[in-house]
């Protein structure tokens, strides 16, 4: 079956602007997380949905990053007013349930100009 | 403060050599060891992992090898192959939660 698919594959912005990336995870995985891949930072977590409770935001780095997961399936991760450091790839996974291995998308590869 | 600390940062074998990868960790709660294989352009791909109630697991050419006294797992690549050349990552957490990535491993492997 389809893997986790991000869209776009890459998106290049001017600093300040908003940017949507978006995730669909593999049908009938219930877990979805956010990660960001960065040189100077490595792979880290950004945020965890798990069905209907309440998200796991502990790993976004300031508050102009957000994320919302409509109707258990599509996710979106938003960036306000961009900076230099938020050029990263966003990576997505998804998986069956909490403690079931994580499944990656191929990311999104964000450079703010 | 660094909770995971992978070793070494880069690696090149010959075809059919042994590829050994570290991983250390602070935090005691993890409880899930998993191993992820990355391609440029490409997400991570879990490869291999283990739980601490077994000391080693082994996938076809891949063994995990962990110890709980220590605070350490690795990686053993066995008969490696030039396909096998990609960034290993290891990515230990609490119930397959919120992984916490080490900083990678280049590994390449010459034919």
């Amino acid at each position: 079956g389809a893997g986790v698919s991000q869209s776009p594959s890459n998106k290049v912005t001017e600093k300040g602007k908003d940017v949507e990336l978006r995730c669909d995870p593999i049908s009938g995985h219930t877990a979805l997380y956010w990660y960001r891949q960065s040189l100077g930072q490595g792979l880290e977590f950004l945020i965890y949905f798990q069905g209907n409770s309440a998200p796991d935001k502990s790993g976004l780095p300031s508050d102009r990053f957000s994320a919302e997961r409509t109707g258990g399936s599509v996710s979106t991760l938003t960036i306000q007013r961009t900076q230099q450091e938020d050029s990263a790839v966003y990576l997505c996974a998804s998986s069956l349930d909490r403690g079931q291995p994580q499944h990656f998308g191929d990311g999104t590869r964000l450079s703010i100009l | 403060q660094q909770q995971v600390k992978q070793s070494p940062q880069s690696l090149i074998v010959q075809k059919g050599g042994i590829s050994i990868i570290n991983c250390a960790y602070e935090n005691t709660a993890f409880d899930y060891f998993p191993w992820y294989q990355q391609f440029p352009g490409k997400g991570p791909a879990l490869l291999i992992a283990i739980r601490p109630d077994v000391s080693e697991k082994k996938e076809g050419r891949f063994t995990i090898s962990f110890n709980k006294s220590a605070k350490q797992f690795s990686l053993h690549i066995m008969d490696s192959q030039p396909g096998d050349s990609a960034t290993y990552f290891c990515a230990p957490a609490r119930s397959n939660y919120k992984l916490t990535f080490g900083k990678g491993t280049l590994l390449t492997v010459n034919p």
